[in-house]
């Protein structure tokens, strides 16, 4: 089946600051990429997605750009806040089968 | 309105009692699922179910029971709870089996004692 692994575990980073976080994926059959931010006692909610026909996807000051020769996949959120602490996860899946995420990163922002 | 509700927030109780945790979604989705998450934020599916079918159960002990009576309800009981079994339970619903645009209820954390 499909393994996820997501780097780092957990991220410090100052007010404005950007915040990249890393993940690869093992099956290359895989085609959806999503991202998901759960802040602490929050429920999970999409923040992004990417397909494997486009390599880069802009929402304001989130962008997750995706490797598909190398099956990795990155979040990039760009002068971050305070209020983008939480625990980000990846996950992947191809077609109908069972999305798998990774173990998430915690982003910790200080203002 | 919440869009994927699940009660009861919170379920405190002893080991070997059963117990169960409800889910609606008023969003009209085909499917339906349940995820543990566990103490160090790991998600892991438990079941999916599409128009009251099941088509996804992982490794699940058959203690736990899913139930859907209609596409906007899906229901889990759990029997004969051990300590290992507490975790946050979260149900989700998605337009259909593509696993895209999941939305999440709030959670029911579950503490075995």
């Amino acid at each position: 089946g499909e393994n996820v692994e997501q780097h780092p575990s957990t991220l410090s980073v100052q007010e404005g600051d950007s915040a990249v976080i890393k993940c690869t994926y093992s099956d290359s059959a895989s085609n959806y990429f999503p991202w998901y931010k759960q802040e602490l006692g929050k429920r999970p909610q999409l923040i992004i997605d990417i397909r494997s026909n486009v390599g880069e996807k802009k929402d304001q000051r989130i962008a997750v750009t995706l490797n598909k020769t190398a099956k990795h996949f990155s979040l990039h959120i760009t002068e971050t806040q305070p209020e983008d602490s939480a625990v980000y996860f990846c996950a992947a899946s191809k077609g109908y089968s069972t999305l798998t995420f990774g173990k998430g990163t915690m982003l910790l922002v200080s203002p | 309105d919440t869009a994927v509700s699940q009660t009861p927030k919170y379920l405190v109780t002893q080991m070997g009692n059963d117990k169960s945790i409800k889910c609606e979604q008023n969003l009209g989705h085909d499917t339906m699922y349940w995820y543990k998450q566990d103490s160090k934020k790991f998600l892991k599916i438990m079941f999916s179910y599409n128009n009251k079918e099941l088509i996804i159960n992982e490794t699940v002990p058959n203690r736990f029971s899913p139930k859907s009576p209609d596409k906007a309800h899906l229901n889990l009981h759990i029997n004969s709870l051990e300590l290992g079994d507490s975790a946050v339970y979260f149900c989700a619903s998605s337009q259909d089996t593509s696993n895209e645009k999941l939305f999440f209820g709030s959670g029911t954390q579950l503490s075995v004692l």
